[in-house]
């Protein structure tokens, strides 16, 4: 079946310190892959997405290349900020299926 | 643009009773998904519904549970005779049919169930 499979969180970091969180895939397929975002008390935003290998999405200074290879889409980010705190979601969806298939969640903690 | 609305925010339910929950999606958006999230775990897929039409349901347990999207109002979804193992975060998300975005799912702020 299709999962995916999140790093183990908490995760704290300091401010500006480089993040990056993993995330592994198992599907049928090529699916479209996404990390959303949920910050306290707020419904999930959509962060990034890349819909086929080799793709880069980026987005607010965040970026995850789809890596069939490894069946990944690990997040990055340089350099962190207080404001980036949140629980981080990677997420697919298989071709023909509109249903999100999520991982976990890694919860990210930014200290000033 | 209004984002998606959900309400309410917070329900508490005694064992045996009936949640409803109901979520208003984004103007212009015809397509509904409902997910459910357990402590600890990642967002479940439930149903996914267009107005008036449900179009998968493979992850909606097969009792208790019921979800509609009438022609006019919110999406429902509803919960017959609680317990507490339906105490979870239920996230609606909708979608548009055409244009920039078809078929990317926004997510409301979710509705928090806790059976007493």
């Amino acid at each position: 079946g299709n999962s995916v499979t999140q790093m183990e969180g908490p995760v704290t970091l300091s401010e500006e310190a480089f993040l990056t969180i993993n995330c592994t895939y198992t599907a049928t397929g090529y699916p479209s892959l996404f990390w959303y975002v949920q910050y306290p008390g707020e419904g999930l935003q959509l962060l990034l997405k890349a819909t086929k290998a080799d793709d880069k999405g980026s987005n607010k200074g965040f970026e995850a290349t789809y890596r069939k290879e490894t069946t990944s889409f690990h997040l990055e980010k340089g350099s962190v900020q207080v404001s980036d705190s949140a629980v981080y979601f990677c997420a697919l969806k298989r071709g023909g299926s509109e249903k999100l298939v999520f991982g976990k969640g890694t919860k990210l903690t930014v200290n000033p | 643009n209004a984002g998606v609305m959900q309400n309410p925010r917070h329900l508490v339910r005694r064992r045996g009773q009936e949640a409803r929950l109901r979520c208003s999606p984004m103007k212009g958006h015809s397509h509904v998904y409902w997910y459910r999230q357990l402590p600890e775990e990642g967002l479940k897929f439930m149903v996914y519904l267009q107005k008036e039409n449900i179009i998968d349901e493979s992850g909606m347990p097969k009792e208790r549970f019921s979800a509609e999207f009438p022609k006019e109002g919110p999406s429902i979804l509803r919960i017959q005779q609680v317990v507490r193992g339906d105490s979870a975060a239920y996230f609606c998300a909708s979608s548009p049919l055409n244009g920039p975005g078809a078929y990317e799912q926004y997510f409301g702020p979710g509705t928090r169930l806790t059976v007493t």
